[in-house]
């Protein structure tokens, strides 16, 4: 069974460029989240979708930030214009959403570094 | 109240050892608590997991326990090997309402094993 695909794996590109992230969740789950690591902060969660609805987006930094989740096989995190304070790796997570906590599943992360 | 403190930031231990990890929590409507594993250049997996209605929770050579009073949980790595060295975090989340499915993670624990 295929896991959280992200890509591109690697991103490098300069300040004030448009920044689009992309996310696979694993087939049947029906949340997704979407993670910011850095060593100064940790793991931060920008915004979670229940059945393709953004439920919580209290944690995107600002409006420079946004995501969409089309369907329930695919979402986006774009940023624009981006900042060298946006590197960090970003992280995608699906789970499925039912009646007791089910686990986080993590894409292996996109390493963006603004230049 | 959301935050979840995690201690040490960082930890060596030689093979064999037992490394202990700890994490308190104020919010005491959560009501589930995983930890999670996370390997260089991956994302992070979930290790083992508890509900406050247990004190205690073993897989394998990871034993979570757990004090609702005192409202702190620990991992303990029994055996440690090299293998283990990783990042670990803690994690709490709950059922109710908007926030269910949702984790606040600790600023997580760099463990290193020395063989």
């Amino acid at each position: 069974d295929a896991g959280v695909i992200q890509s591109p794996r690697h991103e490098v590109t300069e300040m004030g460029q448009e920044v689009t992230l992309r996310c696979k969740p694993i087939s049947g789950h029906n949340s997704l989240f979407w993670y910011r690591q850095t060593m100064m902060r940790g793991l931060e969660l920008l915004i979670y979708f229940n059945n393709n609805v953004p439920i919580d987006d209290s944690g995107m930094p600002e409006d420079r930030f946004s995501a969409k989740m089309p369907n329930a096989s695919f979402s986006t995190l774009k940023i624009q214009p981006s900042e060298p304070r946006d590197s960090a790796v970003y992280f995608c997570a699906s789970s499925l959403y039912g009646s007791s906590n089910q686990p986080q599943h993590f894409g292996d992360g996109t390493r963006l570094s603004i230049l | 109240q959301q935050q979840v403190k995690q201690s040490p930031q960082s930890l060596i231990v030689q093979k064999g050892g037992i490394p202990i990890i700890n994490c308190a929590y104020e919010n005491t409507a959560f009501d589930y608590f995983p930890w999670y594993q996370q390997f260089p250049g991956k994302g992070p997996a979930l290790l083992i997991a508890i509900r406050p209605d247990v004190s205690e929770k073993k897989e394998g050579r990871f034993t979570i326990s757990f004090n609702k009073s005192a409202k702190q949980f620990s991992l303990h790595i029994m055996d440690s090997q090299p293998g283990d060295s990783a990042t670990y975090f803690c994690a709490a989340g709950w059922s109710g309402g908007t926030s269910y499915g949702k984790l606040t993670f600790g600023q997580g624990t760099i463990l290193t094993v020395h063989p």
